[in-house]
């Protein structure tokens, strides 16, 4: 069964450097997100992206937050300088089309800042 | 602003013995109510869509009920390999094809042998 894919499984970062979270989501989904969930806290939304740009994004997802498409396949989210608070797991998810279809996640990015 | 309660935090029950998770919610309109199953260290997995009040889907000893404003889990004659955290999330109405995910913490679900 197709499935979404992220890497690496588990980034440590020295605070204020950037850092790059990479998803391949299932093949030929058109609708793409990322999440976080912080240690024993709940999954919340950080941004969708569709059609080469951002859809709706959360008061989390601040300037310092970026997401890019730059193949067919790949698609990132870029913190340029991190903070102790964006130490969670981030979680990248897909969906094949509009209308009530599931998100389909990944088993995550677990970023630990120093 | 939509938000999910789901309770209890944490159920412990003994194998075989059924119960049900409770999940709140209060949304503009609702387009869909998404159960999902996460193991630690993993990303949630899709179980159910539910779409309107009354809708029921069973997957092997799981079942999902939906009222206008609640969904009920329930779990019949569990085993130990059902044990995880159980997530419920809201997804609105909207212009958008397909919205973002409104979660809630979720039940962390552990069963005895």
């Amino acid at each position: 069964e197709p499935e979404v894919t992220q890497t690496p499984s588990h980034q440590v970062t020295q605070m204020g450097q950037e850092v790059i979270l990479r998803c391949v989501p299932i093949s030929n989904h058109l609708y793409f997100y990322w999440y976080r969930q912080i240690l024993g806290q709940k999954v919340e939304f950080l941004v969708s992206f569709y059609n080469n740009e951002i859809s709706e994004k959360s008061e989390i997802f601040d300037d310092q937050f970026s997401v890019e498409r730059p193949d067919g396949s790949n698609f990132t989210l870029k913190i340029r300088s991190t903070k102790l608070e964006d130490s969670a797991m981030y979680f990248c998810a897909s969906v094949g089309g509009a209308g009530n279809q599931p998100q389909h996640f990944g088993d995550g990015t677990r970023l630990s800042i120093l | 602003e939509d938000q999910v309660t789901q309770s209890p935090e944490a159920l412990r029950l003994q194998e075989g013995e059924s119960s049900s998770l409770n999940c709140s919610y209060t949304v503009s309109g609702l387009r869909g109510l998404f159960w999902y199953r996460q193991d630690p260290g993993k990303g949630p997995e899709f179980l159910f869509t539910l779409y309107s009040a009354g809708e029921e889907k069973e997957k092997e000893r799981l079942k999902a009920t939906l009222t206008k404003k609640e969904s009920f889990l329930h779990i019949t004659a569990p085993k130990p390999e059902d044990s995880a955290t159980y997530l419920c999330a809201v997804q609105a109405l909207a212009d958008f094809g397909n919205e973002k995910l409104t979660f809630g913490t979720g039940t962390r679900l552990t069963i005895i042998p």
